[in-house]
């Protein structure tokens, strides 16, 4: 089984509707992320948690919210999705144990269309 | 605020030729930066990282970068291409200020041909 894991895996939903993209970890680790990956664009932060109750806003955080249920869960929502939210979604966690905040440990990603 | 930008979109070798991918950061504190790979249908793995150590950084499938800190770069090389290099390549950076998170630059595909 993969460390972290995303679900859905795939979606496509209706402008309007309400959508949750879920991640969960197995590697133990405190911090979490949500990036968002466009073609030409890169990986862009929406929002990142260094503990349960920490969240902050990364660079495009509009039009998403974020719950931390436990150490292992990590959940990100659209709560009207739009067509330009249209993206690949990756999670990802980090162990600042390692020294470093770099090393990113990503799931497989989630595809998510809105039409 | 930290950034970098990595030059050219699409590059292009032939198997067995040196390997440059371009990457400049800015940061008003001492970076930490990384190059990532992501194979088509995958998600991101390191490929090397920079935390203030030594300059010249080796990483998996002998890829090397090095930290200029006077030029603000720290480009990927690798000196024979395998086909299996083809992906996309993307250059990040960090610190070790509390709260930083991890930004990406745009990535660089990588087509290696025959």
């Amino acid at each position: 089984d993969a460390d972290v894991t995303q679900t859905p895996r795939n979606r496509i939903t209706k402008t309007g509707k309400r959508i949750m993209l879920e991640c969960s970890q197995t590697k133990g680790h405190d911090r979490m992320y949500w990036y968002r990956q466009d073609p030409g664009l890169g990986l862009q932060l929406i929002y990142y948690s260094f503990d349960v109750k920490d969240i902050n806003k990364g660079e495009i955080s509009d039009g998403y919210s974020v719950s931390r249920q436990a150490q292992a869960k990590f959940s990100l929502s659209l709560e009207s999705a739009i067509p330009n939210q249209t993206a690949l979604y990756f999670c990802a966690t980090s162990d600042p144990g390692t020294g470093t905040t770099g090393e990113l440990f990503f799931g497989e990603g989630s595809r998510l269309t809105v039409l | 605020a930290q950034s970098v930008t990595q030059l050219g979109s699409h590059v292009s070798v032939s198997e067995g030729a040196l390997v440059l991918l371009r990457c400049n950061y800015s940061s008003s504190v001492p970076p930490y930066l990384f190059w990532y790979v992501q194979y088509p249908n995958q998600g991101l793995q390191l490929l090397l990282k920079y935390t203030s150590a030594a300059t010249l950084v080796k990483g998996i499938n002998d890829f090397e970068a090095e930290f200029k800190k006077s030029e603000t770069s720290f480009h990927l090389t690798k000196p024979s291409a395998h086909m299996s290099d083809a992906a996309e390549y993307f250059c990040a950076v960090s610190s070790n200020q509390a709260g930083t998170a991890l930004i990406f630059g745009k990535g660089t595909t990588l087509s290696v041909s025959s």
